[in-house]
């Protein structure tokens, strides 16, 4: 069984501040883990995702993740938010014949 | 076609009355997801296709709700006798295989009178 939490469903920042939000999954089997960005009023956009190599993944839009199997965490980071980057962020994990489960979202502000 | 394809984009039914949603996965792709969103809210599991294994149906919330994909390809969602709560946007999502990303189309908005 697989389960995604997200600490916060709701975080502000200032524009230019750093963007931490936090993922923590729980997997039987090795995770895949992905961060999904979802617009207002628009479908969901892959932002970056974690399969294997690398623990330290980079996506688009300045975003970047670490896989830490030790704290079973993924969390996003973007070193300076800009106001375009409001948006809402879901963490999701699947696995080899696992389904793909989302956490419950956390919903980003950038704040002028 | 380039993305996953949903249709309708928008659909008004009367309270009581049979829905069926349909998604045309990305060609190649064995895994295919329902998601349903309510305003404001996370992703609910429905159902995920995997090749020609037997779906996992463990988020169907009601025996109202049922989806089958034919071919391995197209799948429609049916919702039997609808219900104001089942008022949401419905998502469907391709993947290459069960442990790849997973693409979104655009949903459904399903209202509910």
């Amino acid at each position: 069984a697989q389960s995604v939490t997200q600490l916060g469903s709701h975080v502000s920042v200032s524009e230019g501040a750093l963007v931490l939000l936090r993922c923590n999954y729980s997997s039987s089997v090795p995770p895949y883990l992905f961060w999904y960005v979802q617009y207002p009023n628009q479908g969901l956009q892959l932002l970056l995702k974690y399969t294997t190599g690398a623990t330290l993944v980079k996506g688009i839009n300045g975003f970047e993740a670490e896989f830490k199997k030790s704290e079973t965490s993924f969390h996003l980071t973007k070193p300076s938010a800009h106001m375009s980057d409001a948006a809402e962020y879901f963490c999701a994990v699947t696995g080899y014949g696992q389904n793909f489960v989302f956490g419950p979202g956390t919903r980003l502000s950038v704040l002028p | 076609g380039a993305g996953v394809s949903q249709s309708p984009s928008n659909k008004v039914t009367e309270k009581g009355k049979d829905v069926e949603l349909r998604c045309d996965p990305i060609s190649g792709h064995t895994a295919l997801y329902w998601y349903r969103q309510s305003l404001g809210q996370g992703l609910e599991f429905l159902i995920y296709f995997q090749g020609n294994s037997a779906p996992d149906k463990s988020g169907l919330p009601s025996d109202r709700f049922s989806a089958e994909r034919t071919g391995g390809s197209v799948s429609t969602l049916t919702i039997q006798r609808t219900q104001q709560e089942d008022s949401a946007v419905y998502l469907c999502a391709s993947s290459l295989t069960g442990s790849t990303e997973a693409f979104f189309g655009q949903g459904t908005r399903l209202t509910v009178v």
